[in-house]
């Protein structure tokens, strides 16, 4: 099987920039996906292919891959982004996993 | 606009069996892949099976193998996850989405409890 690993949680002031990881041996060679999840709504896909940023979904999320370690950055974190946080990949066609989440803390 | 609406909570004693329906309109339904996941109350999202409308292809989760059961039906452009022999830890919300999470339903609140 395999593991997706997240920080379980990530604090900053509005304005800082977030940084929220997610590390795997599978993700030299899959692509992510970042979901953001407010209280009470189910998820929504704002990084897709580790970079690329849905239509709508603000400038200031954008993502970065680097061998087996895929981040999530909010430049300048509103405290609007304030959720929980879930990167996926799709190992294989019997083999969807998902990141065990970060809450974000805007505060 | 696109959608997925699901139907609506259940309860359910341990031991038998529940069915959530998903409904797509304003998406390809046959040419899609539709996806089913759950979350327990303050816990993260767990991936349960897709099933490939258009061959009706399933792959499911180990966990859940034994148990569950992922249809289509394409004349109502449908999906359905029946999940069997209940029991408390399946207590959760249960998503559906569209394509690889493309688009989600708003979740389904299955309760188990004797």
């Amino acid at each position: 099987s395999y593991e997706l690993t997240q920080p379980s949680s990530v604090s900053v002031s509005p304005g800082q920039t977030a940084r929220i990881t997610c590390s795997g041996d599978i993700l030299a060679r899959k692509y992510v996906r970042w979901f953001q999840q407010k209280p009470g709504q189910a998820p929504v896909l704002v990084i897709y292919k580790d970079t690329e940023r849905l239509s709508g979904i603000p400038e200031r999320f954008s993502g970065s891959s680097s061998g087996t370690t895929v981040t999530l950055t909010i430049n300048g974190a509103q405290v609007e982004d304030e959720a929980d946080y879930y990167c996926y990949c799709g190992a294989d066609n019997s083999l969807r996993v998902f990141g065990g989440g970060t809450k974000l803390t805007v505060v | 606009q696109m959608q997925l609406v699901q139907s609506g909570p259940e309860v359910k004693k341990p031991g038998t069996s529940v069915k959530v329906s998903c409904k797509a309109s304003g998406i390809n339904f046959s040419g899609s892949a539709m996806q089913w996941v759950r979350q327990a109350r303050g816990q993260g999202l767990e991936w349960i099976g897709w099933i490939v409308v258009g061959s009706g292809n399933t792959n499911y989760a180990q966990n859940f193998q034994e148990r569950v059961t992922i249809a289509r039906d394409m004349s109502t452009s449908t999906t359905y996850m029946e999940l069997s022999s209940l029991r408390s830890e399946d207590t959760a919300v249960y998503y559906c989405a569209a394509g690889d999470f493309d688009l989600w339903g708003r979740g389904t609140l299955v309760t188990v409890s004797s």
